[in-house]
């Protein structure tokens, strides 16, 4: 078990480009969460995934934000036209089903800095 | 979705036991509480979870009274290390709709 990796870990970009970052959980987990952090905050729900079905997603989630797990394993998240308020730590997570199981395994996070 | 209330912050010095209370009110009868530590620069940790009464680990205690509209935290003996962002959260995973709702959690600061 190596734990739910994130990349890139920084991402610097200037404002009106695209970025997508990546999520690889742990190999036996369903559930995949997307989450955005900023200072100060807990982290803010995005979207979540079991297995390549996107099941939810925030109705605050801006349509320049689109999530992907094409094969139910790792996942990307695009932000389109990229602006100063999407500066955040992008965190993802990974669970497995379990009817009486909360317990999320998260990232690292992708910090992302528009400029 | 069920909404929690905790402490914005709370201080403490190594060895003591430190009690964090979320409230929760709106509680539904499916709903399971679960708390997460993070560390800065860090994703959030799995502490515990709990649907009722008492549920003990390693780590930590989760007392939930018989109206679950609040549960509390406890860390028994803590250390520098244990400074941290606790968050309480309040969901029903088992129906394949649950949003992780975090909210702003409760900074511990362990003092020497």
């Amino acid at each position: 078990d190596t734990g739910v990796s994130q990349n890139p870990r920084h991402k610097i970009t200037k404002r009106g480009q695209n970025v997508t970052f990546r999520c690889d959980p742990i190999s036996e987990h369903n559930r995949l969460y997307w989450y955005r952090q900023t200072l100060g905050q807990g982290p803010e729900f995005l979207t979540y995934f079991q297995n390549e079905a996107q099941l939810e997603k925030s109705r605050l989630l801006s349509d320049r934000f689109s999530a992907e797990r094409p094969k139910g394993s790792f996942s990307t998240l695009e932000i389109q036209r990229t602006e100063q308020g999407d500066s955040a730590m992008y965190l993802c997570a990974s669970s497995k089903q379990d009817r009486d199981s909360y317990e999320q395994y998260f990232g690292p996070g992708t910090r992302l800095t528009v400029t | 979705l069920a909404k929690t209330t905790q402490p914005i912050s709370m201080d403490s010095y190594e060895g003591q036991e430190v009690n964090i209370t979320c409230s929760h009110n709106n509680i539904a009868t499916n709903d399971y509480i679960t708390w997460y530590q993070q560390f800065p620069s860090q994703g959030p940790r799995f502490i515990i979870q709990g649907y009722k009464t008492k549920v003990t680990n390693e780590v930590a205690s989760l007392f939930i009274p018989a109206d679950r509209k609040s549960s509390t935290l406890s860390l028994p003996r803590v250390s520098l290390s244990d400074t941290a962002v606790y968050y309480c959260l309040v969901g029903d995973g088992g129906g394949g709709s649950y949003i992780p709702t975090f909210g702003r959690g409760t900074s511990l600061i362990v003092h020497p």
